[in-house]
């Protein structure tokens, strides 16, 4: 069965460092997606992405966050700068359209220190 | 504005009864629904989904309700298995959110063996 997947599984960073983490979304889906969950906390959306640029993002998606699809196969979330707050599991996510369900990655945790 | 809540935070039952997950819904508009299944560590797993125009679907297991009327969800699993232990959100997509998916707080279901 198609999968999104993600890397890395984790990764831990310095503060005030950048962050780049990486996606491979379903082959024929057409939107992406990331979102983000703190520890014990409800999955989070931070931004969608269709044709080649961000239809919709949250308040949490701020300048220090960017998306790039530099490929035709990879999608990935920046974090610039990062901070403590912003240790958490970021999951990608992908679909065929706008009618049908959002698959998501097994999530990449990222321990800011 | 859009949210998706859930009554019960935690849910203990059986092996081998029925489980009932719970979640209310405050935007009129969303006319898609989702199941989302997490366990400890992983991505958000596609359970089953349901759209406005029905009040019911049946799955392998689980069944899913829509209420409209009173802006409720909720999934039944039948015959608990100790596998079925994780943390069940309800999401939705709707007109006016049409390409995000937006999560409840999730109720986490813990089965007794």
């Amino acid at each position: 069965e198609p999968e999104v997947t993600q890397t890395p599984s984790h990764q831990v960073t310095q503060m005030g460092q950048e962050v780049i983490l990486r996606c491979v979304p379903i082959s024929n889906h057409l939107y992406f997606y990331w979102y983000r969950q703190i520890l014990g906390q409800k999955v989070e959306f931070l931004v969608s992405f269709y044709n080649n640029e961000i239809s919709e993002k949250s308040e949490i998606f701020d300048d220090q966050f960017s998306v790039e699809r530099p490929d035709g196969s990879n999608f990935t979330l920046k974090i610039r700068s990062t901070k403590l707050e912003d240790s958490a599991m970021y999951f990608c996510a992908s679909s065929y359209d706008t009618a049908n369900t959002i698959y998501f990655g097994e999530g990449s945790w990222l321990t800011v220190v | 504005g859009e949210s998706v809540g859930l009554h019960l935070p935690t849910l203990s039952v059986q092996e081998g009864d029925n489980s009932i997950i719970n979640c209310a819904y405050s935007n009129s508009a969303s006319d898609y629904f989702i199941w989302y299944k997490q366990e400890s560590g992983k991505g958000p797993q596609f359970i089953i989904d349901i759209r406005s125009n029905m009040d019911k679907r049946q799955g392998q297991r689980v069944t899913v309700l829509l209420n409209k009327t009173v802006k409720h969800l909720s999934l039944q699993i039948a015959a608990t298995q100790p596998g079925d232990s994780a943390v069940y959100f309800c999401a939705e997509r709707g007109k006016t959110s049409y390409d995000k998916v937006i999560f409840g707080p999730g109720t986490s279901l813990s089965v007794i063996p």
